[in-house]
């Protein structure tokens, strides 16, 4: 079955990179998303990738995909602030309903 | 501005008494979602619908009731089986093609006591 998995918490200065980190279990997935979530809101879409990329790169966002060991990335360059908020990593299966799974949420803290 | 609005943003029950939430879309998309979000556990979909007149459960739906009588919108009702019903709940919409993403809405907090 589909699983997905981020570390819950990641603390970084104003100005670094961030990094977060997603693993997955379903090899047959078609696309997976990082989506933001700032405090009572709902879910924004940040980016996407097809599963048969390696990179792809979006203004301060990198995505990195190792399909091999089922990992994806999200990196921020120069993270700011307003980068405060819970990622969420998602995975589509392919297939007649194109379930989409959720990861725990990682909550990036951004120290100024 | 197309979107999705969830109403109310927050909302108080007492235990025993059935709730309605409410997800309206303007994006003329064809499937809508409802998930629940619990701190630590992300979120698990509860209910989900890909065209009008039709839904299908998804991996909590019991306690939590849908209907999908127009395209726009896809109400949620908390009913008193659910165990556990205080939470965040978020209600989604795609296209419905392979690779669309989701939408979502800003969330209905749900207060049961």
């Amino acid at each position: 079955g589909e699983d997905v998995e981020q570390s819950l918490f990641l603390s970084v200065r104003e100005g670094d990179s961030s990094v977060i980190n997603c693993t997955y279990t379903d090899s047959s997935s078609t696309y997976l998303y990082w989506y933001k979530q700032e405090p009572g809101a709902g879910l924004q879409l940040l980016t996407y990738i097809f599963s048969n990329m390696d990179m792809k790169q979006d203004q301060r966002l990198t995505v990195l995909l190792n399909k091999k060991d089922k990992h994806l990335s999200l990196r921020i360059a120069d993270t700011q602030t307003g980068d405060s908020a819970i990622y969420f990593c998602a995975e589509r299966v392919g297939g007649g309903y194109q379930k989409v799974t959720f990861g725990t949420g990682t909550k990036l803290q951004v120290i100024p | 501005d197309g979107g999705i609005t969830q109403s109310p943003k927050y909302l108080f029950r007492k235990e025993g008494q059935n709730v309605t939430l409410s997800c309206e879309q303007n994006l003329n998309h064809d499937a809508m979602y409802w998930y629940r979000q619990d701190p630590g556990q992300g979120l698990r979909l509860i209910y989900y619908s890909q065209i009008v007149n039709d839904f299908q459960k998804g991996d909590i739906a019991e306690g939590y009731s849908v209907s999908r009588e127009k395209k726009e919108s896809f109400p949620l009702t908390v009913t008193s089986a659910q165990k556990n019903p205080t939470a965040f709940y978020l209600c989604a919409s795609s296209t419905g093609t392979a690779n669309s993403p989701l939408h979502f809405g800003n969330g209905t907090r749900l207060t049961v006591t």
